[in-house]
């Protein structure tokens, strides 16, 4: 079975311009997030997904960063105006329960490098 | 909010050595924590989880309610141990997973 996976892997942008992640979770997975690793280490929440529902997206930056989910299938996550701060490792998980499911794991993509420059 | 946290940002040990990471919790409610490890050009996977009482790769993680520490701990650390790892708490009523801060972790010869 395929795992969760995310496109592009490593993507170089300038200042200004637009750029859109795409992240395919493993199929059936109703839950599917979207994580941040910037400057260093902790890895930062910016939404989660019940199949197409936005049910959560108190993580994200601001308005500049736009998620969708369509058909509940792949999501994808859109910056536009990049800014240099918005580099960092972008992570996309997903996990196959409703929810509250206490020993439920989160599987992960292998994640990409959003450079700005 | 379920929180977690690492003291420590880096460890380094030598091979053979024990070593431990530091996670504390500070929630009420059921602690059914997690340890998450990312090695290097791997993406993030569990390692273990405390409802399942499981060792893995050597690493165990004991529970301790009184000092609301869920530690990771391995007797005899491994070269291929070094990686990034992240403590989590459990699920919430709002079905987020979050992280700690992490601890990158450098096994030495």
């Amino acid at each position: 079975e395929a795992g969760v996976t995310q496109f592009p892997s490593h993507s170089v942008i300038e200042k200004g311009q637009t750029v859109t992640l795409r992240c395919d979770p493993i199929s059936g997975h109703d839950n599917l997030y979207w994580y941040r690793r910037v400057m260093g280490k902790e890895i930062k929440f910016l939404l989660h997904f019940v199949k197409e529902s936005k049910q959560d997206e108190s993580g994200m930056p601001n308005n500049r960063f736009l998620a969708e989910r369509t058909g509940g299938t792949y999501s994808t996550l859109k910056v536009q105006p990049a800014e240099l701060e918005d580099s960092g490792v972008y992570f996309c998980a997903s996990s196959p329960e409703g929810g509250g499911i206490m020993n439920t794991e989160a599987f992960f993509g292998q994640g990409t490098r959003l450079t700005v420059v | 909010a379920q929180r977690v946290t690492q003291p420590e940002k880096l460890l380094s040990v030598f091979k053979g050595a024990p070593v431990e990471l530091k996670c504390n919790y500070s929630y009420s409610g059921s602690p059914e924590l997690f340890w998450y490890v990312q090695y290097s050009r791997q993406r993030l996977q569990l390692l273990l989880r405390h409802i399942s009482r499981e060792s893995i790769k050597g690493f165990t993680a004991d529970l301790n309610k009184g000092e609301t520490s869920f530690h990771l701990k391995k007797p005899f650390a491994q070269e291929e141990d070094s990686a990034m790892y992240y403590c989590a708490p459990p699920w919430g009523n709002d079905y987020k997973l979050s992280f700690g801060a992490g601890t990158t972790v450098t096994v030495r010869a």
